[in-house]
């Protein structure tokens, strides 16, 4: 079975400041996906990893995908207020078709 | 990407009544899913919607209790039966082309509040 864990869970930094979400999961997955959710609204679609060692970067987040230590991380350069939200990973075991969700990292942003 | 239209999008139950929530997909999908994200948790994913055939649930989630249909391609229907305040959460629904090398999509959710 397929367990996400994220870190930290929630997170407040100031703006200008450059730190990083962990993503954690316990079996292979070598697909990672990253999520977006602003307080009462959907999920955003940020990122699809789809290979080990894959980078993509989007603004001032840039996400990346190792799988032979089964982690992603979401960096965060430079933050902007614009940024906070809570950030969401998901994994997915090949053949299951579902995705598995970590718990979600809240992130507030401070002027 | 997929434009998802989810209805209603909030509403507010008697406990003990049933509430149907809606997806709609403006193109074929092969896959559609529905999630429960209960207040400040993550998402917990209730069921598979199968087309044609029965929806394929995870543990702990039951067919009497959330039944589930899709007629095509490009609809679900999700139902909360017989509500009590622990169902007061958000309903997701999201559809994927495939899971394995393309992104899900979700609808804007379903707040259900039961009192």
């Amino acid at each position: 079975e397929l367990k996400v864990e994220q870190n930290p869970l929630f997170l407040s930094m100031q703006e200008g400041k450059n730190y990083t979400i962990y993503c954690n999961y316990s079996t292979t997955s070598d697909r990672l996906y990253w999520y977006r959710q602003d307080p009462g609204k959907s999920l955003e679609s940020l990122f699809v990893l789809l290979s080990n060692g894959a980078v993509k970067q989007e603004g001032r987040l840039m996400a990346s995908l190792d799988t032979k230590a089964r982690l992603s991380t979401l960096h965060i350069t430079a933050a902007v207020h614009d940024l906070s939200a809570t950030y969401f990973c998901a994994g997915i075991i090949q053949g299951a078709q579902k995705l598995v969700f970590g718990q979600g990292t809240r992130l507030t942003i401070n002027p | 990407s997929a434009v998802i239209s989810q209805k209603p999008s909030r509403d507010i139950c008697q406990r003990g009544t049933s509430l149907t929530i809606q997806c709609q997909v403006d193109s074929q999908v092969t896959m559609m899913f529905w999630y429960r994200q209960q207040p400040g948790q993550s998402l917990t994913l209730i069921a598979t919607a199968n087309q044609g055939s029965e929806a394929t649930y995870e543990s702990g989630f039951v067919i009497d209790k959330f039944p589930i249909s899709r007629p095509n391609l490009t609809f679900s229907t999700l139902t909360v039966s017989n509500m009590s305040p622990e169902d007061s959460s958000i309903y997701l629904c999201s559809v994927a082309a495939r899971l394995w090398d393309t992104e899900a999509f979700f609808g804007q959710g379903t707040r259900l509040t039961v009192v």
